[in-house]
């Protein structure tokens, strides 16, 4: 079975500053999606990632996937305390844009 | 852009009873919903793919008889969580496709289960 692991698994940072988080999968991925959380309440969708070496760009937020297909991380410019939540990975393991196996998620913080 | 509803968002209910949580695509027609748990703290799990018109797939160690899928329509699936116990709340959050050809995922806002 596919199996995401996303790091770090929490985050502090001051607000203004730029972070990464990442996401490493154990097989080749057919899609990533990055999803954002506030907890508690459901998820709220990023981007989607097909091709080796994609890099989209929403806001402040870029995501990249490589070349090998395994790997993915999403950069977020001049944090701002919205920026705040959980951040997961999922992937799409079988192709058919469906149902997702989840990272094990990013839980960031974005201090004043 | 597409919306899935969920309702309710919370829910308390006593050991021993059922609960039923719908999952709704607002603007879109989904023939497959899939619904997810969410422990505090955790990551989501899938539990099931919930197919219009015929039963259920389950994944590994969810068992059938306790959570119970209807995809009556192509727009609402149902999860019944029959016979109730405090190790079964959580939150559980179902998803449907938009059949553009973006392929994107949609969530629903998630329903929080107390068992008491």
């Amino acid at each position: 079975s596919q199996e995401l692991e996303q790091s770090p698994q929490s985050l502090i940072v001051q607000e203004g500053k730029n972070l990464t988080i990442n996401c490493t999968s154990s097989k080749t991925l057919y899609g990533l999606y990055w999803y954002k959380q506030k907890y508690g309440e459901g998820l709220i969708f990023l981007m989607m990632l097909q091709k080796g070496g994609e890099e989209k760009s929403h806001e402040k937020i870029t995501a990249k996937l490589d070349e090998k297909k395994q790997q993915s991380s999403l950069h977020i410019t001049a944090s701002q305390p919205s920026h705040a939540g959980i951040y997961l990975c999922g992937a799409d393991g079988t192709g058919t844009a469906s149902k997702l196996t989840f990272g094990t998620g990013t839980r960031l913080q974005v201090t004043l | 852009g597409a919306v899935v509803s969920q309702h309710p968002s919370r829910v308390i209910c006593k050991s021993g009873t059922s609960v039923k949580i719908e999952c709704r695509s607002l603007d879109f027609q989904a023939t497959t919903m899939f619904w997810y748990r969410q422990f505090p703290k955790q990551s989501l799990m899938l539990m099931a793919t919930s197919n219009e018109g015929s039963k259920a797939t389950y994944e590994q160690g969810v068992e059938k008889d306790k959570f119970l899928i209807n995809h009556a329509s192509l727009t609402l699936s149902t999860l019944t969580v029959t016979s109730a116990h405090p190790e079964d709340s959580s939150f559980y959050i179902c998803s449907a496709r938009d059949t553009n050809p973006t392929g994107e995922l949609f969530f629903g806002e998630g329903s929080r289960l107390t068992v008491l």
